[in-house]
């Protein structure tokens, strides 16, 4: 079945990086992007961006632009989504899903980020 | 900037009828947006009920509609039972894989 699979939780200082891996199966790879969108504690869904995992185009949200990249490894099924310069409101669930464009599914299982110090 | 807008809440007794809608701050949602809609328990992944306006995804019970009613999407439920007990979030598709979040509505069903 299609499934997509997170990297685990991660606890970061201010200022540092993270990057959460995506690891898609139960599907031809190429065929469809991956978007992410993250939620922070009590909050909505903001999506991030999204990446064509057939030529490696992106497109981020205007707030993320900078301090976000997406890439993927077609060798190992893998999309992988990097946050720089944490800050405590980057502290959230990240989610990963299918892009249909114009729709997503199915969805990751979600990867806790919490940035304290 | 885009800003999509849902209903905070609404509250439905069960067996009983709700129709959320997601709208624009400015301009109307149609077809073109290809409105979707996403349901959440805390705690779990989104999962997807309806794509493309009215399309609904696979295992999705047929209580769960879409629809353009006016100048917004709208999601309806009928015959409300309590596990529809959530968050519903639309999505409004702008092109080039660009995505607009509405800003949620929690549905309680007593």
């Amino acid at each position: 079945q299609v499934q997509l699979v997170q990297s685990g939780a991660e606890v970061k200082k201010p200022g540092a990086s993270v990057k959460v891996s995506c690891k898609a199966s139960g599907y031809t790879f190429s065929s469809y992007g991956i978007s992410w969108v993250r939620q922070a504690p009590g909050q909505g869904l903001e999506w991030m961006g999204w990446i064509s995992v057939y030529n490696g185009n992106t497109n981020y949200a205007q707030k993320l632009q900078g301090r976000v990249t997406m890439t993927t490894d077609t060798s190992t099924s893998t999309v992988y989504m990097e946050l720089r310069s944490l800050r405590s409101d980057d502290t959230a669930v990240y989610y990963c899903a299918r892009d249909h464009l114009g729709w997503f599914d199915p969805w990751g299982q979600g990867t806790l980020v919490t940035v304290s110090s | 900037q885009t800003v999509v807008t849902q209903e905070p809440s609404f509250s439905v007794s069960p067996g009983g009828t709700v129709t959320l809608t997601c709208g624009l701050t400015s301009g109307s949602v149609s077809t073109s947006y290809y409105p979707s809609w996403y349901q959440q328990t805390p705690g779990q992944a989104p999962r997807t009920l309806i794509y493309s306006t009215n399309t609904r995804s696979s295992g999705v019970p047929d209580r769960f509609s879409g629809s353009i009613l006016g100048n917004k999407a709208a999601l309806t439920i009928t015959g409300a039972q309590a596990d529809d007990e959530s968050d519903y979030y639309c999505v409004l598709y702008m092109g080039s894989g660009i995505y607009v979040f509405g800003t949620g509505t929690k549905v309680t069903v007593l």
